[in-house]
């Protein structure tokens, strides 16, 4: 299980962080994804992290805005979010990786951030 | 604009077989597994067919997966109104080093 929280309603330029709780799985051994959904559009990869946190990858519109980081101390992964656009409005989900290939297989019920002045 | 193509929509009567096709290229379709995703309205996406054609625990075999060059498609047989939902192909690129979505395709059971 995973449990997405930390959306509010931000202005832009703000900053936000997101967090995800993970349980009931070994969350240092697994990969972690961000995807956010527009409301009634379509989803949209944001940011993955390995298992060992030793790499990161993001899509282009938030690269150097953006961190996703993995604290498996409080079995927590968060994204944080600085200089944020109108555009970023979105519900955003954290997803575990499946452990093979790019699948994500538990995903959250998801948070809503709100950019907007 | 998705770098994987879906049709927006899609639609059957009960008890039919229906196919969503995801269109891509050689370096996300071509070189890499395909994953889908269902997502019922107000909920989360779920795993429906990992590794183009592998399926999670507890999902049915009337779906199924399989790919062809660089498309994809998710067949589903025995249509039930409950499949009513949007239908989303997945699959890393090599080129972005991303995981890139299709558009997404809206199932409606007449």
């Amino acid at each position: 299980q995973v449990v997405e929280s930390g959306g509010d309603l931000v202005q832009p330029g703000g900053s936000l962080r997101l967090s995800c709780v993970a349980s009931g799985f070994i969350f240092r051994s697994y990969a972690m994804t961000w995807v956010r959904q527009t409301p009634g559009k379509g989803l949209e990869w944001v940011s993955s992290i390995t298992a060992s946190s030793n790499r990161t990858y993001y899509t282009d519109s938030v690269k150097g805005r953006f961190t996703i980081s993995k604290d498996t101390s409080k079995n927590t992964l968060y994204l944080h979010m600085l200089n944020l656009r109108i555009e970023d409005t979105a519900v955003y989900y954290c997803a575990k990786g499946l452990g093979s290939g790019s699948a994500l297989d538990y995903w959250g019920q998801g948070t809503l951030v709100t950019v907007s002045s | 604009q998705s770098v994987l193509t879906q049709p927006p929509s899609a639609s059957g009567t009960p008890g039919q077989r229906v196919t969503i096709s995801c269109s891509g290229s050689s370096s996300n379709i071509g070189d890499n597994a395909v994953n889908w995703y269902r997502q019922l309205p107000g909920t989360a996406p779920k795993l429906l067919i990992y590794s183009t054609n592998q399926w999670p625990s507890g999902v049915p075999d009337r779906f199924s997966g399989s790919k062809s060059g660089t498309s994809a498609s998710l067949a589903i047989s025995g249509l039930q109104s409950d499949d009513e939902a949007d239908y989303y192909c997945a699959a890393w690129d090599d080129s972005l080093k991303g995981l890139i979505f299709g558009g997404g395709t809206k199932l409606t059971v007449l």
